[in-house]
This record gives structure tokens, C-alpha cells and sequence, in this order.
């Protein structure tokens, strides 16, 4: 079993949509949570961290964290054509331990 | 704002040539990192280093070497580039190893 699952897509959604991006885990110890944006051959960006469970909210971006069920979400709320890009989610544990990063999700807003 | 800089965007190199891929950030970051991401199998980690002169494997080490000599700049070295290690390679730095990872802007490497 993978230690970080993510759904690859791709999504198409039309604007103005709710979109929702999940990733699952197995390692119970992961405790920083992270989601990417990468557009087309650049280098990710990071849009959203969290800590253990609970939601953050950043303008039209919201992170879901819950730990018992060891899964993340991130929601974008009237998603635009500008929000078309692969989306990774990364987590770690505490200590020193790189990030480890779902194979990410191919996401696409028509306009 | 911090940076990460990658020396190229684009290489094109010959099999068997030694390839140096120079990674720099601005930020005092103690940790950086290299990943490779190819379609399909998403990022890779091939090496990382928490201090300087410091190096740790990560998942797909072989055929690589790194250096770091100076705080600020990492660099990958394929010994002997073969064609498998046709990719996008992706350096990125973080304060410590378990916060955020701020990542260049990547050098596709073809290896002919």
C-alpha cells in the first residue's frame, strides 16, 4: 500500500463549481499536512498547511484534515479557469522527515 | 519572498556525460531537497541534505550524487547520464524538514 493515495483525474468541472480533492494515508503518524498547486511546467506552489485535524480556510480555499479517518480534502469554492493546474497533497511526520507527496490530480475549469 | 533557483530550464545532454544541476535558494533555508517527477509516478525524493556537507538518500538515490558546500546551493550530479533519467527535476528548500517546501521552477532534463 502507498503511504499517500491521490486520485490522478483527471476533473473537469465547469466554472463557478465546487471542487473537491482528496487524498487518503496510511501512516498514522503524519501530522503537517500540505496542498500544492502546480501549473504546466513549473514548479509547485504551496496554497495550503495545516497541522493535525481541523479545517483552515483561505479565501475560496478550505483544507480539511481528519485524522481519525486518515484523509485530507481541499475544497475550492467558484472555481475559475485560472485554478486549472495539478493539485499534490504532501504530509509528514514530526522530527526531521522530508514530505512525502500524493502522485497529484489533474484538475480543469472550463470556462 | 523566498527563491529557489534552478541554473537551467531546459538540458539536452548525451549519454554517459557527467550533468551538474545547480539548485540555489535565498531564504538561510537549512534544508533542500531533489526530486524528480515524472507522469504517473509523481515526485520522487532522491536526495536531501539538512545542513552543509550534510546528505541523506531518499527514495531513488541510484545513479546520483549530490554536493552541498555551501548553505545557500545544492547541486545533483548524474554520473553517467543514461536515457531512463529523461525527467523533471524539481530542487526545492524549507526551513526544517517537517514545515513547507518551497520548489524552483524546474529543469527538464533529456538525456539522448
Amino acid at each position: 500500500q502507498k503511504e499517500v493515495e491521490q486520485d490522478p483525474g483527471p476533473l473537469s468541472v465547469p466554472e463557478g463549481a465546487i471542487v473537491s480533492l482528496n487524498c487518503t494515508y496510511s501512516n498514522s503518524a503524519f501530522q503537517y499536512f500540505m496542498w500544492y498547486r502546480q501549473y504546466s511546467r513549473k514548479g509547485p506552489e504551496l496554497l495550503m498547511y495545516t497541522y493535525s485535524s481541523g479545517n483552515k480556510e483561505d479565501g475560496r480555499f478550505t483544507a480539511q484534515v481528519d485524522k481519525s479517518s486518515k484523509y485530507i480534502s481541499l475544497f475550492i469554492r467558484d472555481s475559475q479557469p485560472s485554478d486549472s493546474a495539478t493539485y499534490l497533497c504532501a504530509m509528514t511526520l514530526s522530527g526531521n522527515t522530508p514530505l512525502v507527496f500524493g502522485k497529484g490530480t489533474r484538475l480543469s475549469v472550463i470556462a | 519572498d523566498v527563491k529557489v533557483t534552478q541554473s537551467s530550464r531546459y538540458l539536452v545532454k548525451r549519454t554517459g556525460e557527467k550533468v551538474f544541476l545547480e539548485c540555489v535558494q535565498d531564504m538561510d533555508h537549512e534544508n533542500m531537497f531533489w526530486y524528480r517527477q515524472d507522469p504517473g509516478l509523481g515526485l520522487r525524493l532522491i536526495y536531501f541534505s539538512y545542513d552543509v556537507k550534510m546528505k541523506e538518500k531518499g527514495d531513488i538515490p541510484e545513479g546520483y550524487s549530490v554536493s552541498r558546500e555551501k548553505k545557500e546551493r545544492f547541486s545533483l550530479i548524474l554520473e553517467s547520464a543514461s536515457t531512463n533519467q529523461t525527467s523533471m527535476y524539481l530542487c526545492a528548500s524549507s526551513y526544517r524538514t517537517n514545515t513547507e517546501a518551497f520548489f524552483g521552477q524546474g529543469t527538464r532534463l533529456t538525456v539522448v
